[in-house]
């Protein structure tokens, strides 16, 4: 069974801080994606990621994929209470796979 | 990209009674999948839908619990078969564009 663990599970923090969640697998995937839901909505796609030690930027948002892509990273810079939502990382491989969440709560 | 809509957008319902949850999309799609999102978790495929096959479903899941009509290539609907609380989770479909997965926004299922 393939697992994607993610870290922490719950972060709470204030306006402006910085923050990383972490996405770890022992399983190698052909990409890794990340999704931000947000409450009454579905998962919206952030980045995709494809080759091992990757980094994308997307605004304050920076997604590191892993070298031997099992593994990935976003790190928030100067959070904003807009970001609060649910993260999730997911696995592709023939189908794809959700990791377990990081609940985020950012506060004015 | 895709848009997705999803009717109902929320029940509660009475368990041992079913409910079909009916998915559209703006385009042709080949395929559509159907997840669970139990309270505060993260989100779990219940079944592959093509148009013209019988669906294909993950391990845990049974086409009797869950049966999966795909008429055609812009809709699908999924039914919860006589329903328990432990059912009770919101029912996500998705389809995947261009190597891109978009997602309605969820039908939230109550049963008491």
């Amino acid at each position: 069974t393939q697992l994607l663990e993610q870290s922490p599970q719950f972060l709470s923090i204030q306006e402006g801080e910085n923050l990383t969640v972490y996405c770890n697998s022992s399983s190698v995937f052909s990409s890794l994606q990340w999704y931000r839901q947000e409450p009454g909505e579905g998962p919206v796609l952030l980045v995709t990621v494809v080759t091992g030690g990757e980094v994308k930027k997307l605004k304050r948002l920076t997604f590191q994929f892993g070298d031997a892509r099992k593994d990935s990273s976003l790190h928030i810079t100067a959070a904003q209470p807009g970001d609060t939502g649910l993260y999730l990382c997911a696995g592709a491989t023939d189908k794809l796979i959700f990791g377990t969440g990081t609940r985020l709560q950012v506060f004015p | 990209s895709a848009v997705i809509s999803q009717k109902p957008s929320r029940d509660i319902c009475q368990r041992g009674t079913s409910l079909t949850i009916q998915c559209q999309v703006d385009s042709q799609v080949t395929m559509m999948f159907w997840y669970r999102q139990q309270p505060g978790q993260s989100l779990t495929l219940i079944a592959t839908a093509n148009q013209g096959s019988e669906a294909t479903y993950e391990s845990g899941f049974v086409i009797d619990k869950f049966p999966i009509s795909r008429p055609n290539l812009t809709f699908s609907t999924l039914t919860v078969s006589n329903m328990s609380p432990e059912d009770s989770s919101i029912y996500l479909c998705s389809v995947d564009t261009v190597g891109t997965q978009y997602f309605g926004p969820g039908t939230r299922l109550l049963v008491l």
